[in-house]
């Protein structure tokens, strides 16, 4: 029972374009979102996250939306760069301090 | 230098004996957990701890055990009982009641 989704497995893109990774998730009791980055070999570093109180985060080129009645999250990296190429996982908690569930990842690749 | 480290990074065993993997952290976090990552699929939960000397099962434990006897080390016994053992093994640890989770580097287990 997958009750984060991530549709895409893999995405390509130029340098200096945006990135969209997108993230669905059926479980409407989930209110606390992060966006983990895998790079071949290390283990998922954190990348950004978003409470279910806000519909927007922003750090830097990183900005992650969400859309609560649509059960959708999404990460724009803007302008992208060949250092972001890597395994981008969505992630989805209910309050803080439990257990997550991960999407399957989206391979993102950057071309020069 | 503060960090999660997981050893060994490979680890081969034959099939029907019990292996354990080791995850050390000296973050002085609470809470730690033992995900599983296998080809197209998110990393799934085995088990994890919030505190000294208690434990509970995630989605996935049968076939394995672990122990929390120090707050630095969370080892995690891959029994003979698991089907497909066969996987790479993420730990990770974050402070109690927080959703960021820092992982280590992962150990990839092959059973023969």
């Amino acid at each position: 029972d997958q009750q984060v989704k991530q549709n895409s497995p893999s995405l390509s893109v130029q340098e200096g374009r945006i990135s969209i990774l997108n993230c669905d998730y059926t479980n409407s009791m989930f209110d606390y979102f992060l966006w983990y980055k895998k790079y071949p070999a290390e283990g998922p570093t954190f990348l950004i996250s978003i409470s279910s109180i806000k519909d927007k985060n922003e750090d830097g080129r990183f900005t992650v939306f969400l859309n609560k009645s649509a059960k959708h999250l999404s990460l724009h990296i803007v302008p992208s760069q060949p250092g972001d190429s890597a395994v981008y996982f969505c992630a989805a908690a209910r309050g803080v301090g439990n257990d997550m569930r991960f999407g399957a990842g989206t391979r993102l690749t950057v071309k020069p | 230098d503060g960090g999660i480290t997981q050893s060994p990074k490979y680890l081969f065993r034959k099939e029907g004996q019990n292996v354990t993997l080791s995850c050390e952290q000296n973050l002085n976090h609470d809470a730690m957990y033992w995900y599983r990552q296998d080809p197209g699929q998110g990393l799934r939960l085995i088990y994890y701890s919030q505190i000294v000397n208690d434990f509970q099962k995630g989605d996935i434990a049968e076939g394995y055990s672990v122990s929390r006897e120090k707050k630095e080390s969370f080892p995690l016994t891959v029994t003979s009982a698991q089907k497909n053992p066969t996987a790479f093994y993420l730990c990770a640890s974050s402070i109690r009641g927080a959703n960021e989770q820092f992982f280590g580097p992962g150990t990839r287990l092959t059973v023969l």
